[in-house]
């Protein structure tokens, strides 16, 4: 059974520009969580997907944003990008909303410079 | 606030030891409790999970962990560390309520080991 995948592995923007970050889930797992994980925050809630609506957000501004397609793969997008969103961003699928485990992907790893 | 806390940012244990990473959580019920490892530029991997039931939970790798509402802890141990084991370790919690699911991690406490 393949686990979450995530692409690219790695990117390299310039300061105000966007880019779009890809998760496919688990076949079957229908909820989707990303997280940004950086040294100094740690590992901080960005938001949740399930049926193709965003359940719950995290103290984020509105520059990152996302969707779940029908597929329940999704996409995060952060526009207008600062040198502070360097980070590894991790998607994580669920089966479920509760009551259930969460398994992650390898990450992404954006660098903006 | 909900949180969680994991005391210890760097263990160094020699290998064949055991281990015990710590972790108290703050929360207004039982959450959904769990460990995750994380190796160098990796993602996170689930070492175990607690919902509910018997308080001493069993994972991968030989780790196990125990439940102790009392305290608001969920521990995380090994009895003999292998080199392998070398990696960064988050405890995290969702809320259990239906309808709910982020997770909530701790900073990580980074295990080395000697060989």
């Amino acid at each position: 059974k393949a686990g979450v995948t995530q692409t690219p592995r790695y990117l390299i923007k310039t300061r105000g520009q966007q880019v779009t970050l890809s998760c496919s889930p688990i076949s079957g797992h229908r909820s989707v969580s990303w997280y940004q994980q950086t040294p100094g925050q740690g590992l901080q809630f960005l938001f949740e997907y399930f049926s193709e609506t965003q359940r719950n957000k995290g103290n984020f501004p509105g520059r990152f944003s996302g969707r779940q397609f029908s597929n329940s793969r999704s996409e995060m997008n952060v526009s207008t990008l600062e040198l502070g969103d360097s980070a590894l961003y991790l998607c994580a699928s669920s089966l479920r909303r509760a009551n259930t485990e969460a398994f992650f992907g390898q990450g992404t790893r954006l660098t903006v410079v | 606030a909900q949180s969680v806390t994991q005391p210890d940012i760097h263990i160094t244990v020699s290998e064949g030891a055991s281990l015990e990473l710590r972790c108290n959580y703050s929360y207004g019920a039982t959450p959904y409790l769990f460990w995750y490892v994380q190796s160098p530029g990796q993602g996170l991997q689930l070492l175990l999970k607690y919902f509910s039931g018997d308080t001493l939970v069993q994972g991968i790798k030989g780790f196990e962990a125990e439940f102790k509402r009392s305290q608001s802890s969920f521990n995380l141990r090994k009895p003999s560390v292998h080199w392998s084991d070398a990696a960064e370790y988050f405890c995290a919690f969702a809320p259990s309520g239906a309808g709910s699911y982020q997770l909530t991690f701790g900073k990580g406490t980074k295990l080395s080991v000697i060989p």
